[in-house]
């Protein structure tokens, strides 16, 4: 089955450089996307198509990509970037399905 | 601006029925991939159906499939999302997505309404 998996938590620093990865075998065939949720509200997309950034999103906030697995990096985190991060790509083997890796919360320490 | 606003949670009991709404503005709606997601407490997002731009493609999770049936009305800029036989395992915020231009992301989402599913 389609999977992608990421670390359950990552914690930097303000001013650091935050890296959260999402692995999975059919990443390099499926555009990745990210998403970021604060607890009560709802996700907000960062990075779509692997490495582009809607407008309105900040230059800190970019993404990548290598193999299997896919990189949101945030330079210089503020407090602010503290949230849960989801990223997210479509199975298109057979019909349709769009999967969500489990989440990683960020926690600005 | 894209506004996305979800109706029709609540409570309801095991195997009952329940219809969500989600009244779309700001956008062209007959013209996107729209979707629901869940999220259930304390747990991650999950995707739960998609449709085309013209609801002639439904596509469901194995979680849900033959049980709940995404719709849309183009005429009333609104995205539906029927559930049948829910059992505590749907209790969760269900959220309003807009399919981004690729078709691949979701670049809007609603507040979410929620469901409960308990005797």
């Amino acid at each position: 089955s389609y999977e992608l998996t990421q670390p359950p938590s990552v914690s930097v620093f303000p001013g650091q450089t935050a890296r959260i990865t999402c692995s999975g075998d059919a990443l390099p065939k499926q555009y990745a996307y990210w998403y970021y949720q604060k607890p009560g509200q709802a996700p907000v997309l960062v990075i779509y198509k692997d490495s582009a950034r809607p407008s309105g999103i900040p230059e800190r906030f970019s993404g990548s990509t290598s193999g299997t697995t896919v990189t949101l990096t945030i330079s210089g985190v503020q407090a602010e970037d503290e949230a849960d991060y989801y990223c997210q790509a479509t199975d298109s083997s057979g019909t349709y399905r769009w999967v969500f890796g489990g989440g990683t919360k960020l926690t600005v320490l | 601006q894209v506004q996305l606003a979800e109706s029709g949670g609540g409570v309801v009991q095991p195997g009952r029925s329940l219809r969500l709404s989600c009244a779309a503005s700001g956008f062209s709606f007959s013209t996107n991939v729209m979707h629901w997601v869940r999220q259930a407490p304390g747990k991650g997002l999950e995707w739960v159906a998609g449709t085309s731009y013209d609801g002639s493609n439904e596509y469901y999770a194995d979680s849900v499939k033959g049980r709940f049936t995404i719709s849309r009305d183009n005429s009333k800029n609104t995205l539906y999302l029927q559930m049948n036989s829910l059992s505590a395992e749907d209790t969760a915020v269900y959220y309003c997505a807009k399919g981004d231009y690729s078709n691949y992301g979701m670049d809007a989402w609603g507040q979410g309404t929620t469901v409960t599913v308990s005797s």
